[in-house]
């Protein structure tokens, strides 16, 4: 167990609808990452806050958003959803401050089904 | 374009033999490459890393190798277990960020 738990696990949902994948990081950590895992592909970077505060961004598509709240847990707003959005999202946390050994905790992801 | 490659998909290997899994990188300002390994339906958990300013770092059964003029590392599983069968995902992050650049990933099967 990461101690990173994410919500849902698995989400079936229909093109053009809008979801919330919701993340709690491990106590203390201050970093959240989220991660989209499709078919046959490596972990791609969407983005990363920093206690708060959007601290890096990747190639996250500009109907998706994300945002880290006071209380550390972190949500991932998929909008307009298209077929190609079916993926794994992981949820991944760190310790602060960010520049370490780069070790990052895993949550078990939320399983994305558009049809 | 891909920073990071492993090029090999999958790789099965007896029990109690070695494992070799390879990376190649790219991107020469990457300092820092860890290795992760995922069961099915879980998240992927840290394995072992290692710094540019190392060329072999271990732990246990595991070995990692960098090589920075070929921009290559390995990991070595010796000797491999049925419950080292997994994906294994090789990263890599640089100028202290924790911003991990990750490869496609290689099954490993080992084989009693």
């Amino acid at each position: 167990d990461s101690g990173v738990t994410q919500t849902p696990k698995h989400l079936i949902t229909a093109t053009g609808q809008r979801v919330t994948l919701r993340c709690s990081p491990r106590s203390g950590d201050l970093s959240v990452y989220w991660y989209q895992q499709s078919l046959d592909q490596g972990l791609q970077f969407l983005i990363q806050y920093y206690n708060g505060e959007e601290r890096a961004k990747g190639n996250i598509l500009e109907r998706f958003s994300a945002q880290q709240f006071p209380d550390l847990h972190s949500e991932l707003n998929l909008s307009s959803l298209e077929l190609g959005d079916s993926a794994l999202y992981f949820c991944a946390s760190s310790g602060s401050p960010p520049g370490g050994t780069g070790e990052l905790f895993f949550g078990e992801g939320s399983r994305l089904t558009v049809l | 374009d891909q920073q990071v490659k492993q090029n090999s998909p999958s790789l099965s290997v007896q029990e109690g033999r070695i494992s070799i899994l390879n990376c190649d990188y790219t991107n020469s300002m990457f300092d820092y490459f860890l290795w992760y390994k995922k069961y099915p339906a879980e998240g992927p958990t840290f394995l072992i890393s290692i710094s540019s300013i190392k060329d072999k770092n271990e732990d246990g059964r595991f070995t990692v190798f960098l090589n920075k003029s070929a921009k290559h590392l390995s990991l070595h599983i010796v000797p491999s277990q049925p419950g080292d069968s997994a994906v294994y995902f090789c990263a890599a992050t640089g100028a202290g960020s924790y911003q991990l650049t990750f490869g496609k990933g290689t099954k490993l099967s080992v084989i009693p």
